[in-house]
């Protein structure tokens, strides 16, 4: 069956100490990885796709990194409004060319003190 | 550019009634996805709809249905309600079938 799992489950850093996601994941046929931020009462928030191991993608502190078994979200000095919990979602091909719907990880909470 | 809007924001049923969710894709995209999201099973896919066609189907009982109308606005139904069903269901539009997805901030459904 396929899977992904996401570590560690919660985090909580220091502001300015920067750490890593990870989000493994057991597909046959991967689409497209996603990494969304999602704040408390409110949808999931889109940071990035990557398609094929070694891409790498960054937006302001954060960048994502994928290879064929995982994918990382790399957290750079951090600020207390990058709290909130981040998921990852991977996205199977099907073998006409069609691709499923996301299947999301459980999520890293993340909590940055000042 | 307006994001997703998803109406109601909350809701509040009875077991055994029915509830449609209403889904309003950003301006321009022609895909509507559906999500289930509850604290112990997380994100889960419900259908996908293109162009008023169902593309896709996640593991899902019957009683959850959806549709797309012309204008790209989306509705879901879910009939015969559980208990379990309480959840926040999300919506999430892109510009065609496995694209990028933009998600709303979801309906809150609580059965009693």
């Amino acid at each position: 069956e396929d899977q992904v799992t996401q570590s560690p489950e919660a985090l909580r850093l220091q502001e300015g100490e920067s750490s890593s996601l990870n989000c493994s994941y057991t597909v046959s046929g991967l689409r497209g990885l996603f990494w969304y931020r999602q704040d408390p009462g409110k949808g999931p928030e889109f940071l990035f796709t990557l398609y094929s191991a070694g891409e790498e993608k960054e937006k302001e502190r954060l960048k994502a990194t994928l290879t064929k078994k995982e994918s990382f979200l790399h957290i750079t000095a951090p600020k207390p409004e990058d709290s909130a919990t981040y998921l990852c979602a991977v996205q199977m091909m099907y073998s006409g060319g069609g691709a499923d719907g996301l299947t999301f990880g459980k999520g890293t909470h993340l909590i940055i003190q000042p | 550019k307006a994001g997703v809007t998803q109406t109601p924001r909350y809701l509040i049923k009875t077991r055994g009634q029915q509830v449609t969710l209403s889904c309003s894709p950003i301006s321009g995209h022609r895909s509507v996805s559906w999500y289930q999201q509850t604290p112990g099973q997380g994100l889960q896919f419900l259908f996908e709809y293109f162009s008023e066609t169902q593309r896709n189907k996640g593991n899902f009982p019957g009683r959850f249905s959806g549709r797309q109308f012309s204008n790209s606005r989306s509705e879901m139904n879910v009939s015969t309600l559980e208990l379990g069903d309480s959840a926040l269901y999300l919506c999430a539009s892109s510009q065609q079938v496995n694209y990028g997805y933009t998600f709303g901030s979801g309906t809150r459904l609580t059965v009693v």
